[in-house]
């Protein structure tokens, strides 16, 4: 079975701290995805990567970074954390090549007070 | 630009009736593909369906079906008889360009299904 996982579901932190965020994928994909979902904003693509060190950003990539170091395992970094950053999380991973679906991870809902 | 927009917030209905969430879509590519991923309270989004732009064909799949109709750039998803199991959000996305392993999500469809 594939599998993308997430290192927390939920999460609190406060204002100001250095938050990790991590995301494994089993399936040898290449590319891999941090979203934020919102109620009544849908899914927003914070970075994407489409190989090991590679890094794109996507939407709203501000106040974010990403580290890539192995294939597997993609990182959202938020440096300084800020309320207005509370969401839930959202890792995805697929197949390189246009038009492969998504495969996506559990979530992890942050709460920054 | 790519743009999908979905009009319904939120449906609710009575288990066992029928219900279609509508997606409509922009794009200037000749080349394209949609999808629908499913969101149940667990959170995990869950692949529903790719079609691509040149497959006009309604998919079936159980009680799932799939209205995709490039006249009116709408790719619509139909649940027959619902069932609780059934109630999420939905969401309908499109590729964001020819060359582009990145899709963009339209802001979902939350439906209650109605023991």
């Amino acid at each position: 079975d594939v599998k993308v996982t997430q290192s927390s579901r939920y999460l609190v932190k406060r204002t100001g701290e250095k938050v990790f965020l991590e995301c494994v994928q089993d399936m040898d994909h290449e590319n891999m995805f941090w979203y934020r979902q919102d109620p009544g904003l849908g899914l927003r693509l914070i970075y994407f990567s489409y190989d090991v060190k590679m890094k794109e950003k996507g939407d709203i990539p501000e106040g974010y970074s990403v580290s890539r170091e192995k294939k597997e395992r993609f990182s959202l970094i938020l440096e300084s954390a800020s309320t207005n950053q509370t969401s839930m999380y959202l890792c995805a991973s697929s197949v390189s090549g246009r038009y492969n679906e998504q495969f996506f991870g559990p979530g992890t809902r942050l709460t920054v007070l | 630009a790519q743009k999908v927009t979905q009009a319904q917030t939120e449906i609710s209905v009575v288990e066992k009736e029928d219900v279609t969430l509508d997606c409509v879509y922009e794009t200037r590519d000749t080349t394209y593909y949609l999808f629908w991923y499913k969101q149940p309270p667990s959170g995990e989004l869950v692949f529903l369906i790719r079609r691509n732009s040149f497959d006009e064909q309604n998919e079936i799949s159980g009680r799932y079906s799939w209205n995709f109709q490039k006249s009116t750039s709408s790719f619509n998803f139909t649940i027959t008889a619902s069932q609780v199991v059934d109630s999420a959000v939905y969401f309908c996305a499109l590729n964001r360009g020819a060359q582009d392993d990145k899709i963009i999500f339209g802001k979902g469809t939350r439906l209650h299904i109605l023991p």
